[in-house]
């Protein structure tokens, strides 16, 4: 069964940073590009980053471009978010998301984990 | 930058209708475009991609179709499990994304 858990989440000040981690399992981590998501409270969905198989292609959202990085180990079965210069409109629940086998849909989601972003 | 607007925002309707929701990009995104269910304390769950290839599981009652700049999600015999919030999402550059606003399916 695929298992996406995602932590790191909590409460940090602007400007400050936090790291997000998302431990996959129940697959191949290594075939499977990944991806972050996220939701501002009472809002939609925003897609925030993604990272090929390998790490060989990164895509970023305007919105965290050059403050938000993604990365990942496949020795760990790890995805990660390094978010810095953090502000109050990066509060939102993150979360991690594998696509489907032979696209890129999203078919698997974690439960997501809760950034807020306040003094 | 394509933009991806649905509609309606939200809608009350009853059980047993017949619900239609669009998804309509700025630009041809030609089929590249998916469709995701979110109910109320949960993940989205994956419903419809490229456009009209319904997921594993996903009941038949929900049809996704359209191609280029206007798409529909429609749900025929609405339940009482469909209320949820609705979002389509298009692809580009291989794995860049952007999704509509959602749309809110509440139930007389």
């Amino acid at each position: 069964e695929v298992q996406l858990v995602e932590s790191g989440g909590g409460l940090v000040q602007p400007g400050r940073s936090l790291k997000l981690s998302c431990l996959a399992s129940g697959f191949t981590f290594s075939n499977y590009g990944m991806n972050w998501i996220r939701q501002a409270p009472g809002k939609g969905l925003e897609w925030v980053a993604s990272i090929s198989s390998s790490s060989s292609y990164i895509y970023y959202a305007d919105t965290v471009k050059g403050r938000f990085t993604i990365s990942r180990d496949n020795a760990k079965n790890t995805l990660y978010l390094q978010m810095t210069s953090l502000r109050s409109e990066d509060t939102a629940l993150y979360y991690c998301a594998r696509p489907l086998t032979g696209s890129h849909w999203f078919a698997y989601w974690g439960q997501g984990t809760l950034v807020t972003v306040s003094s | 930058n394509i933009v991806m607007t649905q509609s309606p925002k939200s809608m009350s309707i009853s059980v047993g209708d017949r619900v239609t929701m669009n998804c309509k990009a700025s630009q041809n995104v030609y089929n590249n475009i998916a469709w995701y269910q979110q109910k109320p304390g949960q993940s989205p769950k994956l419903l419809i991609y490229y456009a009209s290839n319904r997921y594993n599981g996903v009941p038949d009652r929900f049809t996704g179709s359209g191609y280029g700049t206007d798409f529909t999600l429609t749900i025929n015999s609405v339940q009482a499990e469909d209320a949820a919030f609705y979002y389509c999402q298009r692809i580009y550059n291989s794995l860049m994304y952007t999704f509509g606003a959602g749309t809110k399916l509440e139930l007389k």
